[in-house]
């Protein structure tokens, strides 16, 4: 399977307790981004990254939240500190920086539990 | 304010029936897609749509896009059962260097078999 992948794909932790998430993009895909999606709404950006350089932040991301992409190829997401209202699922995504607007690919999410 | 607005929230059709969802953006489109989702699953891209007045179809699903209402419309001829889910609109409303997606609530589809 050479989609975008994401682990683990279920996550519960108790407040107060720091969660890492990680995504693999597809192989070719210079982009990646990473969104937030509570029940019964769409997905909301969170964050951005060309390469290994993340090059938008939403005000969503708050000072608890850090992703990375060290080598350009697969990202991680930190949360610090979980609140309850951090409970969503964490959806990852990738394009290819062919044109200025291509498709996003998405994973499978990341579904967090906050206690 | 929501930026995308879709209709209808949801949706119960009995199978073989057409329908339609519309996606109507408050603001200037740069690019417009369709996604489908399943419930606690990530979204599968069905479609995008760039230019006015393009149409795309996928199997028995097209996309519309009207420019100037700032407008796309997803329909689906004969429902089955396998075309239940979410049906998402996202959409690009920045200029060049923004590559953050925009997404409505959502439209929830169920086809009765």
């Amino acid at each position: 399977d050479t989609g975008v992948s994401q682990d683990p794909r279920h996550k519960i932790t108790k407040r107060g307790q720091n969660v890492t998430f990680r995504c693999d993009p597809i192989s070719e895909h210079n982009r990646l981004y990473w969104y937030r999606q509570t029940l019964g709404q769409g997905p909301e950006f969170l964050t951005y990254f060309q390469n290994e350089a993340q090059l938008e932040k939403s005000r969503l991301l708050s000072d608890r939240f850090s992703a990375e992409r060290p080598k350009g190829s697969f990202s991680t997401l930190e949360i610090q500190r979980t609140e309850q209202g951090d409970s969503a699922m964490y959806l990852c995504a990738s394009s290819s920086g062919l044109n200025s607007y291509n498709e996003q690919f998405f994973g499978p999410g990341t579904r967090l539990t906050v206690l | 304010s929501q930026e995308l607005e879709q209709s209808p929230q949801s949706l119960i059709v009995q199978e073989g029936k057409n329908l339609t969802i519309n996606c109507t953006s408050s603001k200037t489109l740069y690019g417009l897609y369709w996604y489908k989702q399943k419930y606690g699953e990530g979204l599968i891209f069905l479609m995008m749509l760039q230019k006015g007045g393009e149409e795309k179809s996928h199997e028995k699903i097209t996309a519309k896009l009207d420019e100037k209402k700032q407008q796309s419309s997803l329909h689906i001829t004969a429902s089955q059962p396998s075309h239940a889910g979410i049906y998402l609109c996202g959409a690009y409303h920045s200029g060049a260097g923004s590559y953050q997606l925009t997404f409505g609530k959502g439209t929830k589809l169920s086809v009765i078999p």
